[in-house]
């Protein structure tokens, strides 16, 4: 098992550019989660999904979207970067029944200039 | 969203047992509590989970109150490589959403 993948591991955009940050995992996982972290800050929830098709948002969604198109994987996109959104952006996944209980992937570090 | 707060540093030896508390009043009911540990430029690691009471690991132990409104990790004897954040993890009752604690940085010296 590969567990949660992540790619790009690294990213620098423009202001307005947008992207999409891919996510993937082989666990069957229904849970999964998008985490922003700013430099020495703690973890902020952006978007969850607990199916496919079923995704809500979290903390701080604002200029993010995602979609649940599949069990294995959930995209994020961004919208129109901003400098605000420079940040290391994890994925996390877990079964439904331990949805506290996520595997973390490596994580995405985008910078916006 | 209520706040889930946390020590902002911990100063340790090796050796020692160190305890780091949670605070968080506004748990959801049936949501267990998650504590995990981060190093510099990685994912965070799931280090014990418990709803109630006294959980323990091979790592860890997680001591739960009661009323449930705080959690606290215990690690025991801990060595230079246990330098890292510690972040719990619960369910907001108001919002029904997992949300991390604000983390603990944790520095073993020798």
């Amino acid at each position: 098992n590969a567990g949660v993948t992540q790619t790009p591991k690294f990213q620098v955009l423009k202001t307005g550019q947008s992207m999409t940050l891919q996510c993937a995992q082989d666990m069957n996982h229904e849970y999964m989660s998008w985490y922003r972290q700013d430099p020495g800050m703690g973890l902020r929830l952006i978007h969850y999904s607990v199916g496919a098709g079923i995704t809500d948002q979290g903390e701080v969604p604002n200029g993010y979207n995602v979609s649940r198109s599949t069990t294995e994987d959930f995209p994020l996109r961004l919208l129109s970067a901003a400098p605000s959104q420079t940040s290391v952006y994890f994925c996390a996944s877990s079964s439904n029944g331990e949805a506290g209980k996520q595997f973390f992937g490596p994580g995405t570090r985008l910078t916006v200039l | 969203l209520a706040k889930t707060t946390q020590p902002i540093s911990m100063d340790s030896y090796e050796g020692q047992e160190v305890n780091i508390t949670c605070s968080h009043n506004n748990i959801a009911t049936n949501d267990y509590i998650t504590w995990y540990q981060q190093f510099p430029s990685q994912g965070p690691r799931f280090i014990i989970q418990g709803y109630k009471t006294k959980v323990t690991n091979e790592v860890a132990s997680l001591f739960i109150p009661a009323d449930r409104k705080s959690s606290t990790l215990s690690l025991p004897r801990v060595s230079l490589s246990d330098t890292a954040v510690y972040y719990c993890l619960v369910g907001d009752k108001g919002t029904d959403k997992l949300i991390f604690g604000t983390g603990t940085r944790l520095q073993v010296f020798p």
